[in-house]
């Protein structure tokens, strides 16, 4: 069984301002997959990322960046110079990869970036 | 290329009527899934179809929701008699493969059990 837990409920900045949300996960197999998704006002959740157990690169893209650290179990989601466009709810998720495909979630954080 | 579409967006209904929802994966897509998310609470996984065949079911509630794949293409949600419990935002998604791969989620319906 697996758990993620985002202790972030809700989060405010400026726009502009950096801003990292938090994921912690539990899990007991050796391979295993992390998610972040994001869902924007209009309701859908868009991928951003997939990272493998055995992969701790970190990441960027553009603004955003993932830092995957086994030690503490954890994969942190920073956005750099956060803008208006960014506030959503974001979701951490993770998925064993073998005989059970199903994605667990956190409850999510909800993001806002005020002009 | 069309992503996964939900039917409807929303829906209200009395508790012990009939609902049913549909969901038509990103074509090409075997995989299909549908989660649940009750206010306040995590997404929750309900069941996986690959292809027709549902593959794990694991996170169905109880008899009341019975999900069907027919000919392998769209699915349906079905929850007779619905409960107020039962009110939530249920999501489906769809993949090529599974296991470790991204799935791609539709906007959801809302269902609201009065």
């Amino acid at each position: 069984a697996q758990k993620v837990t985002q202790a972030q409920t809700e989060i405010s900045v400026v726009e502009k301002e950096d801003v990292t949300l938090d994921c912690v996960y539990e899990t007991r197999d050796t391979t295993y997959y992390l998610f972040w998704y994001k869902q924007p006002p209009s309701g859908e959740l868009v991928f951003l990322i997939r990272r493998n157990s055995f992969d701790e690169q970190n990441e960027i893209s553009g603004r955003y960046s993932w830092n995957f650290q086994k030690s503490t179990s954890s994969f942190n989601f920073t956005i750099t110079a956060s803008q208006v466009v960014d506030s959503a709810v974001y979701f951490c998720a993770a998925d064993s990869g073998a005989g059970s495909y199903q994605l667990t979630f956190g409850k999510g954080t909800k993001l806002s970036v005020i002009p | 290329e069309a992503g996964v579409t939900q039917f409807p967006s929303h829906s209200v209904i009395e508790k012990g009527q009939t609902v049913t929802l549909r969901c038509d994966p990103i074509s090409g897509h075997d995989n299909l899934y549908w989660y649940r998310r009750v206010m306040g609470k995590e997404i929750k996984f309900l069941l996986h179809f690959v292809k027709e065949s549902k593959q794990d079911e694991s996170g169905m509630p109880n008899n009341r929701f019975l999900a069907e794949r027919t000919g392998g293409t769209y699915s349906t949600l079905k929850v007779q008699p619905a409960e107020l419990e039962d009110s939530g935002v249920y999501f489906c998604a769809s993949s090529p493969g599974a296991g470790g791969v991204e799935q791609y989620f539709g906007p959801g319906t809302r269902l609201t059990v009065t």
